[in-house]
């Protein structure tokens, strides 16, 4: 079946840098892709929706310009954060669909990025 | 807006015990219902889905759930349960399959032996 690739799978960095987090769809064209977080032991929270060669949509109360998306080819969407702090600290998971698919199509799941902020 | 809400936040059952988890949505017009495993330390995994047609939907690993209107449900059920099944469960609502999805809270399943 369809794969979708994060990178990096877990992630250490000092609190103000920022991290980039890259989600790709290996064996299909993407044209929209979704970034969510996970908190421990919780559900996942829809960030934004990243739409391939537009700008991202977010959700309410995600701050745009601390979590960048970038969608800029069909099979690849990153995620920026910026100056991260301990609070960032979570698992970021992307999904994307197959856009050749149509109403049959399924979201796949990456396998989750894990985000330490010291 | 749509909304996903699991009532039952952790469950314990026997192996070989049946299952039955619980699913309640809120949503406008018929929603795209789906029921998703994640297992420790791996990704999502898809378990079916619902979009129309038949209520009853059969999914993989032996999972069927029930799409039920009037009551706005659309809970999991499994007539016999293994030790591999115990894992968080998520339900999840969609305004069409190719839209963003919403997570419910989630199920966690414990299965003693």
């Amino acid at each position: 079946g369809a794969v979708v690739s994060q990178h990096p799978s877990w992630v250490i960095c000092k609190s103000g840098t920022s991290v980039k987090i890259e989600c790709r769809s290996l064996d299909f064209q993407a044209t929209t892709m979704f970034w969510y977080r996970q908190f421990p032991k919780q559900s996942l929270m829809l960030m934004a929706t990243s739409n391939e060669g537009s700008k991202a949509t977010y959700e309410q109360g995600v701050e745009k310009d601390k979590f960048l998306i970038n969608h800029a080819s069909l099979t690849l969407s990153t995620l920026t954060v910026t100056s991260a702090h301990p609070e960032d600290s979570s698992f970021y998971i992307c999904s994307a669909r197959d856009g050749l698919a149509g109403e049959a199509g399924e979201l796949f799941f990456g396998e989750g990025s894990r985000l330490t902020v010291l | 807006a749509q909304s996903v809400t699991q009532p039952d936040i952790h469950i314990t059952v026997s192996e070989g015990a049946s299952l039955e988890l619980r699913c309640n949505y809120s949503y406008g017009a018929t929603p795209y219902l789906f029921w998703y495993v994640q297992s420790p330390g791996q990704g999502l995994q898809l378990l079916l889905k619902y979009f129309s047609g038949d209520t009853l939907v059969q999914g993989i690993k032996g999972f069927e759930a029930e799409f039920k209107r009037s009551q706005s449900s659309f809970n999991l059920r499994k007539p016999s349960v293994h030790w591999s099944d115990a894992a968080e469960y998520f339900c999840a609502v969609g305004k069409t399959s190719y839209d963003k999805v919403i997570f419910g809270p989630g199920t966690s399943l414990s299965v003693i032996p």
